[in-house]
This record gives structure tokens, C-alpha cells and sequence, in this order.
């Protein structure tokens, strides 16, 4: 199966870290994304990592992999009000063309 | 990164008209091109891969015959809703990536369609 599964709500104040956390079914992934979508907008790739690394980092963003738990997690540093935004984690499987498949969204919210 | 552009960024239209959206790669050419539908609250559903000079595949249970698409350039894909109904109304999201970049997908900023 191709399920991609995300918590729906994550609320963080200012300044502090935001983790979001993906789990996915399929052991095939060959690439592993995260996108940010504010409202009303597409989709923008934040960062993408390959499934045999086991993290990559970039700026405030630190991607972890858990390829045995199949488990991705997003940490932004110092999350500001601008983070905002629905983030959703999606994956690229082998064999799979470069089809995505995509899980079901964590909404942010930064208070101040 | 590169630039994904569609048109139009919404539409309104009467329940039995069609409508044609455009995804254009604005700097770069795509051989291919994918086609995604999100309703409120939801995650993407793809609904088919654009593939330029040849047919469009199309993901189980997406009618090929509602939902027309039309890769007639390196750097254009549309998608025309025919006969739309009210459950038709979604945020279609088209996507392509740059040659020799398979990994990574650039997304279009959305078509919102309304139908009444």
C-alpha cells in the first residue's frame, strides 16, 4: 500500500522548534519531500532527501530518516509566524515514475 | 528553482461547461507533467501523468473522458473539465520537473474551479 499518514494540527510559539513527523507503509520510497502550502497557494519543496541518508540539513530545516521505522520528520529551527503554513510529506517510489504520493498534511500554527 | 506557472488562478463557471486549465514550465522544457486534485482540508490526489507528443495516463478511477488532457508542447499541459459539476469545484495543482532532475518536482500555483 502507499499510505502516507501526518498528525493533523501542531501549534508552537515563536522562536521555539517545530517537529512534524510523516510515516509511510511502502519500504520502496527513493526520495522522501516535504512541501509547504499557505493558503490558497501550490505547493513549495522545502527539501527532499535521498532514502539511503539518514538526515540532511539546510538552514533552519533538519530532515531525519528512520528507513527501518519508516519514519521522516521535519525540524525547523526558531519557527517564526511566517512558517505558517500546511506542510505535507510525500514520497517517490521505485518503479513508480516520478508519480508522488502524498500524506495527509500537518497544519502549523505559530502563536506569538 | 524552477517555475511553474497556471492559468487561470480561479474560475467560476455554470454546472455543464467546460473549462481549460493551463500549466505552463515557464523556465524550462517538461516532457512531462503531472495533474493533481485537492479538495478543502485534503491532501493531493494525482489524477494523471501528462506525457508530451503521446496520451496521458491516467490514475484508477479518474475519467479519462471527463477530465481531458492536452500535452501539445515541451513547455504546456492542459487539463479541461468537460460538462463540470458541482463536485467537479477543487483546487487542481499541476506539477513537472526539470530535465535530468528527477527527483525533484516543481508545483504550479493552483487553479481553483467553482462550479455552480
Amino acid at each position: 500500500g502507499e499510505d502516507v499518514e501526518q498528525s493533523l494540527f501542531l501549534s508552537v510559539r515563536e522562536g521555539d522548534s517545530s517537529v512534524i513527523n510523516c510515516t509511510y507503509t511502502d519500504s520502496s520510497s527513493t526520495y522522501l519531500y516535504w512541501y509547504k502550502q499557505e493558503p490558497g497557494a501550490g505547493l513549495q519543496l522545502l527539501t527532499y532527501i535521498f532514502s539511503n541518508m539518514d538526515m540532511k540539513q539546510d538552514q533552519r530545516l533538519t530532515v531525519l530518516l528512520n528507513k527501518k521505522d519508516k519514519h521522516l520528520s521535519l525540524r525547523i529551527a526558531d519557527t517564526q509566524t511566517g512558517d505558517s503554513a500546511i506542510y505535507f510529506c510525500a514520497e517517490r517510489l521505485t518503479g513508480g515514475g516520478n508519480k508522488l504520493t502524498f500524506g495527509t498534511g500537518t497544519q502549523l500554527k505559530v502563536e506569538l | 528553482g524552477a517555475v511553474v506557472s497556471q492559468h487561470p488562478s480561479w474560475v467560476i463557471c455554470k454546472s455543464g461547461t467546460s473549462v481549460k486549465i493551463e500549466c505552463r514550465s515557464l523556465d524550462f522544457q517538461a516532457t512531462t507533467m503531472f495533474w493533481y486534485r485537492q479538495f478543502p482540508k485534503q491532501s493531493l490526489m494525482l489524477m494523471a501523468t501528462s506525457n508530451e507528443g503521446s496520451k496521458a495516463t491516467y490514475e484508477q478511477g479518474v475519467e479519462k473522458d471527463k477530465f481531458l488532457i492536452n500535452h501539445a508542447s515541451l513547455t504546456l499541459s492542459t487539463l479541461t473539465v468537460t460538462s463540470a459539476h458541482p463536485e467537479d469545484s477543487s483546487f487542481y495543482i499541476c506539477s513537472a520537473h526539470p530535465p535530468g532532475q528527477q527527483e525533484t518536482q516543481y508545483f504550479g500555483p493552483g487553479t481553483r474551479l467553482l462550479v455552480l
